[in-house]
């Protein structure tokens, strides 16, 4: 089954203490972002990946990482995570162009 | 600068009503994306386009590059299509910006 696999789904964790959000797609795309999602704010895009080894910044990359070593794979990285990232992170894929395969969300709490 | 703006912010029909969502963008871009995300979270790519008309079932997406304006249409519309409906443009730089969205209630 096609799918964009994001993990952890739920996280809650503390102010400085470093995570990885993962994110795996099995459709082969060269295409890969990472949005969060805020009340009041919506979707903004943090960083994007055109294939691998190419990545850019998106609208609000502050405080991110992202690597992109295999096509399949594109980690988000909170070298040290501050309760302004508490948020709903997406990710997603596509062929480029194409149509958009979003994960089911990740929703980080800082405290 | 790379802004979108869409309408309306919230939108009741009643089930059978035609509905339209409008997506106005402030320069040029590559494609258009519409998506759609239910109360539980997920989202769902409901078109992507660059130029003309794309239907699916019984929604519609019409994009006039020249006008920078997109809108999605549903046709006899119904409950399950209650959602929050939201526009993203993809800009010529790579940029992707999304709409505020459209929050649709359907009732019976």
């Amino acid at each position: 089954e096609a799918q964009v696999t994001q993990n952890p789904r739920y996280l809650i964790t503390v102010t400085g203490k470093k995570l990885t959000v993962t994110c795996s797609q099995n459709m082969n795309h060269e295409y890969m972002s990472w949005y969060r999602q805020d009340p009041g704010l919506g979707l903004r895009q943090i960083y994007y990946s055109m294939n691998v080894e190419v990545t850019d910044k998106g609208d609000v990359p502050e405080g991110y990482k992202v690597s992109r070593k295999e096509k399949r794979n594109f980690p988000l990285i909170l070298e040290s995570p501050s309760p302004n990232q508490t948020s709903l992170y997406f990710c997603a894929s596509s062929f480029e162009p194409g149509e958009l395969f979003f994960g089911e969300g990740s929703r980080l709490t800082v405290l | 600068k790379n802004e979108v703006e869409q309408s309306p912010q919230n939108l009741t029909a009643q089930e059978g009503e035609f509905i339209t969502i409008n997506c106005s963008y402030s320069v040029g871009i590559s494609a258009l994306h519409w998506l759609q995300q239910h109360p539980g979270g997920g989202i769902v790519s409901l078109f992507m386009l660059s130029s003309g008309k794309k239907k699916h079932g019984r929604l519609i997406a019409t994009i006039n590059i020249q006008e920078k304006h997109s809108s999605l249409h549903i046709t006899a519309s119904h409950p399950r299509d209650s959602a929050v409906y939201i526009c993203a443009p993809y800009f010529h730089n790579n940029d992707m910006r999304f709409g505020a969205g459209t929050r649709l209630t359907v009732k019976p």
